[in-house]
């Protein structure tokens, strides 16, 4: 089974600040990650996918990267609807063997 | 509106039985993969299984194998998770997502359905 790993587990981040969240996993998984964010009470919503391509209607200040191992997903000018906590997934094996990270909480300061 | 519709959760004892059910309406169901999802309270994501297009492949986490069993009715856009031999590490909020996979590249869980809450006590 492929590991994520997520760090950190919070983050503190001023309003209007940016926020970078890491992801690594135990193998490489090529560009095979997609990213997550998940509001309280609520379902997650699919932010990237192929580590840097937005899902529609994702704003522009979500970016993401990495190949490999080493994945960052990055958000520019915090605004308060982004204050949420963030997953990472893998799906290299798909369609078996999909794992997730175990979250960022991205946190007000 | 884009909407999967969870139903069937509740309060089962340990080693008991429960059936979820998901319906989906506004998006194209039968030329997606379907997938549930848990998370357990206060915790993480975890991926429990999946079944492709047309039902004839299947794919469980290997702590819910021989337990429990996906499958879907393309005619009724519904998609279910029979859930047998519960213990109390399977309480979670179940969700059910559409795998978004396709040939243009697009991949990732997109849409998921709001959840439905399955409680196992011991």
């Amino acid at each position: 089974e492929i590991v994520m790993t997520q760090s950190p587990a919070t983050l503190s981040v001023s309003p209007g600040g940016r926020a970078t969240l890491s992801c690594r996993a135990s193998q490489s998984i090529r560009n095979n990650v997609a990213w997550y964010q998940q509001k309280y009470g609520q379902a997650p919503r699919l932010l990237i996918y192929g580590a840097s391509t937005r899902a529609t209607g994702i704003p522009a200040r979500f970016s993401g990267s990495g190949s490999g191992t080493e994945f960052t997903l990055s958000i520019s000018s915090l605004q308060s609807e982004d204050f949420a906590v963030y997953y990472c997934q893998q799906y290299n094996d798909w369609p078996q063997r999909l794992t997730f990270g175990g979250g960022t909480k991205v946190e007000i300061k | 509106d884009v909407q999967l519709v969870e139903s069937g959760g509740g309060l089962v004892q340990a080693g008991g039985s429960l059936r979820l059910s998901c319906t989906a309406s506004g998006l194209t169901f039968t030329t997606h993969w379907m997938s549930w999802v848990r998370q357990a309270p206060g915790k993480g994501l975890e991926w429990v299984a999946n079944i492709k297009q047309e039902g004839d492949e299947k794919h469980y986490v290997d702590s819910v194998k021989g337990r429990f069993t996906i499958s879907r009715d393309n005619a009724k856009k519904s998609l279910y998770l029979q859930m047998n031999s519960l213990r109390a590490e399977d309480t979670a909020v179940y969700y059910c997502a559409r795998d978004s996979r396709s040939f243009s590249g697009e991949n990732g869980f997109d849409p998921w359905g709001q959840g439905t809450l399955v409680t196992v006590s011991s």
